[in-house]
């Protein structure tokens, strides 16, 4: 069983280029998570998905921040016009849709994006 | 305003020595998490604990999850520098049905050998 993957684990851009980061979930997870996290802090939660479905955005999410899960399978966060604001680690976390486990959460490894 | 506040922020104990770390909220949690992250890598669950009063145990580590299901300690006894890294506190506030967690600023364990 393999779990959460995230690719590519970093990035290095300059700011004002476009970001896509992709996570592929545990299989046969329905919910998947994106979180943000920076030096010092907690993970802050972005968005989810159910299946294809995008059910909630943080305001954390500007409208430079996409993300899609087109086939309720893999996902991608695409950033546009990156800021050096941007510069975090980006987590992408999943959990099954069984009843008692849903609130148990398994994250990747992550995609440390620095922004120059 | 975190809804979760973690103590202490960080901790710096010798090898053998006990530890334990606090997750405390005013809110009520259907369930909290516990995550271990190392440098670089992302949240390892360590533990779910669901129900109030609810003592959890893995190893040389504790989890204890409080009455009222605002709170959570994990204890860890007879630390080893295996257990450095910086520990986690989690939840979905209770009637959430999104699950979306909230997290603690988290407590950074040092052991030294």
């Amino acid at each position: 069983d393999t779990g959460v993957s995230q690719n590519p684990r970093h990035k290095i851009t300059k700011r004002g280029q476009n970001v896509t980061f992709r996570c592929d979930p545990i299989s046969e997870h329905n919910r998947l998570y994106w979180y943000r996290q920076t030096l010092g802090q907690g993970p802050e939660f972005l968005t989810y998905f159910q299946n294809e479905a995008q059910l909630e955005k943080s305001r954390l999410l500007s409208d430079r921040f996409s993300a899609e899960r087109p086939k309720g399978s893999f996902s991608t966060l695409e950033i546009q016009r990156t800021e050096q604001g941007d510069s975090a680690m980006y987590l992408c976390a999943s959990s099954p849709q069984t009843a008692g486990d849903q609130e148990t959460q398994y994250f990747g490894p992550g995609t440390r994006l620095l922004v120059l | 305003t975190q809804l979760l506040e973690q103590s202490p922020q960080f901790l710096s104990i010798q090898e053998g020595e006990n530890l334990t770390v606090y997750c405390n909220s005013s809110s009520v949690f259907s369930s909290l998490q516990w995550y271990r992250q190392e440098p670089g890598e992302g949240p390892v669950l360590l533990v779910t604990v669901v129900t109030g009063g609810e003592v959890k145990k893995l190893k040389r580590l504790t989890f204890q999850f409080g009455d009222a299901r605002k709170d959570s300690s994990l204890h860890i006894t007879a630390a080893q520098p295996g257990d450095t890294g910086l520990y986690l506190c989690a939840g979905a506030p209770s009637g959430s049905n999104d699950y979306k967690l909230s997290f603690g600023a988290g407590t950074t364990v040092t052991v030294r050998a």
